[in-house]
């Protein structure tokens, strides 16, 4: 089977950095992946690592270390607007294309 | 970018009513749906995988004959929640899989349906 492990909340103030890890356990490991979701909204992807690495799209970056089964999300110069549910999410090879989504962390940003 | 329609995005209905949620991809074929349920203050479960032209597979617990699945073409699925109960009150969302040019893969979702039944 699959398990996924995210703190559940997360508090940081504006232009603060916060780091949200995942870990997981899989049966076969494609790739993870995250996604961004705001109250009342579906969730938007923001990246997804197959190989091990840092991998960075503006404001975001994510980490992965495939021989720890670990990854996580860094958000730089927090905005308000990152306030959030964050969820990584596994694609398994014997899920199909599927993956499977942790329980999510939910980031407040202060001013 | 690829992009899943879904509607209607609220429904309220009826106890024993059943409910048509639609998604349809706009700009590109989707062969693969799939279809989630969100609680509040959940994380995303999957109820089950839509294929175009076959049946569905679902997960396990997830009732087939209660959330019936169609996706009779390319870039059309349907869920019907039938005689639906206040249990079934939940968030709805589709998604599909993308692959792009770099080969990395994701999901693009739909915005989601947020059902009521009173």
């Amino acid at each position: 089977g699959q398990s996924l492990e995210q703190p559940s909340e997360v508090t940081a103030v504006e232009g603060a950095i916060v780091q949200i890890n995942c870990t997981y356990q899989t049966s076969g490991f494609y790739g993870l992946s995250w996604y961004q979701q705001h109250d009342g909204g579906a969730p938007t992807f923001l990246s997804y690592n197959a190989l091990d690495g840092l991998e960075e799209t503006g404001r975001f970056s994510s980490f992965l270390s495939r021989s720890d089964s670990y990854g996580y999300l860094l958000l730089q110069e927090l905005q308000m607007k990152d306030s959030a549910s964050y969820f990584c999410a596994v694609r398994d090879r014997g899920y199909g294309q599927n993956f499977v989504f942790g329980p999510g962390t939910r980031l407040s940003v202060l001013p | 970018g690829a992009v899943v329609s879904q509607h209607p995005s609220w429904v309220i209905c009826k106890s024993g009513t059943s409910v048509k949620i639609e998604c349809r991809s706009l700009d590109f074929q989707a062969t693969t749906m799939f279809w989630y349920r969100q609680f509040p203050k959940q994380s995303l479960m999957l109820m089950a995988t839509s294929n175009e032209g076959s049946k569905a597979t679902y997960e396990q617990g997830v009732e087939k004959d209660k959330f019936l699945i169609n996706h009779a073409s390319l870039t059309l699925s349907t869920l019907t929640v039938t005689s639906a109960h206040p249990e079934d009150s939940s968030f709805y969302i589709c998604s599909a899989s993308v692959q792009s040019h770099r080969g990395k893969v994701g999901y693009t979702f739909g915005s989601g349906t947020r059902l009521t039944v009173v």
